[in-house]
């Protein structure tokens, strides 16, 4: 059973840091990873998807880096700003169901 | 193009009452996903429609629960009876093809209370 973990669980910084929010799991029999993004009453907004044969993507201010190996991917965000307050989802895709397991997220607030 | 729609988007009921969640997918797509997030609890997969049938319902929580996607299009989730424990945001799903190379896109949710 795939077991999905985002740390930290929150995270607060003025406007301008670097975001570094991480993601682990289990089992490493996946297809994808994908980084979302979800406003308070929204849907969910895929950011980047990491194919499992790929290491990275980007896409602007964010890189996404995916190591199966060792169940590891991280979303970097650099030059926050206060639109990027949200809270980011890690989600991976089982290779043989299809299925996307979900993480918990990690709320960023993004002080001006 | 439009998204993924769902209604309601929130919804109020007692417990023992019955509730019916709906989506309509993006036009074309063959694949439709429902998940929900109970309180402070991760999103969780519940089924996988792919056109009218029913592919994987390994996540449904019991048979209170029941998913239909009549001629392949929109699809309804119904509860009955709701129990305080199925509060929680409904999300529903779509993509064109079973691959991983292919995003799926969600709708904004449906928000379920039961009091």
């Amino acid at each position: 059973k795939q077991e999905v973990t985002q740390i930290p669980a929150a995270l607060s910084v003025p406007e301008g840091e670097n975001l570094v929010l991480n993601c682990s799991f289990t089992d490493s029999a996946i297809y994808n990873l994908q980084w979302f993004r979800q406003d308070p009453g929204k849907g969910l907004t895929s950011l980047l998807l990491i194919q499992s044969s790929q290491r990275e993507q980007t896409s602007g201010r964010l890189n996404a880096s995916l190591d199966k190996s060792s169940g590891r991917s991280t979303l970097y965000i650099a030059a926050s700003q206060p639109g990027d307050s949200a809270t980011y989802l890690c989600a991976v895709m089982g290779s043989s169901d299809y299925k996307l397991s979900f993480g918990a997220g990690t709320t960023v607030t993004v002080r001006a | 193009e439009a998204g993924v729609t769902q209604f309601p988007s929130h919804s109020v009921i007692e417990k023992g009452q019955t509730v019916t969640l709906r989506c309509d997918p993006i036009s074309g797509h063959d694949n439709l996903y429902w998940y929900r997030r109970v309180m402070g609890k991760e999103i969780k997969f519940l089924l996988h429609f792919v056109k009218e049938s029913k592919q994987d319902e390994s996540g449904m929580p019991n048979n209170r629960f029941l998913a239909e996607r009549t001629g392949g299009t929109y699809s309804t989730l119904k509860v009955q009876p709701a129990e305080l424990e199925d509060s929680g945001v409904y999300f529903c799903a779509s993509s064109q093809h079973i691959s991983g190379a292919n995003v799926l896109t969600f709708g904004a949710g449906s928000r379920l209370t039961v009091l």
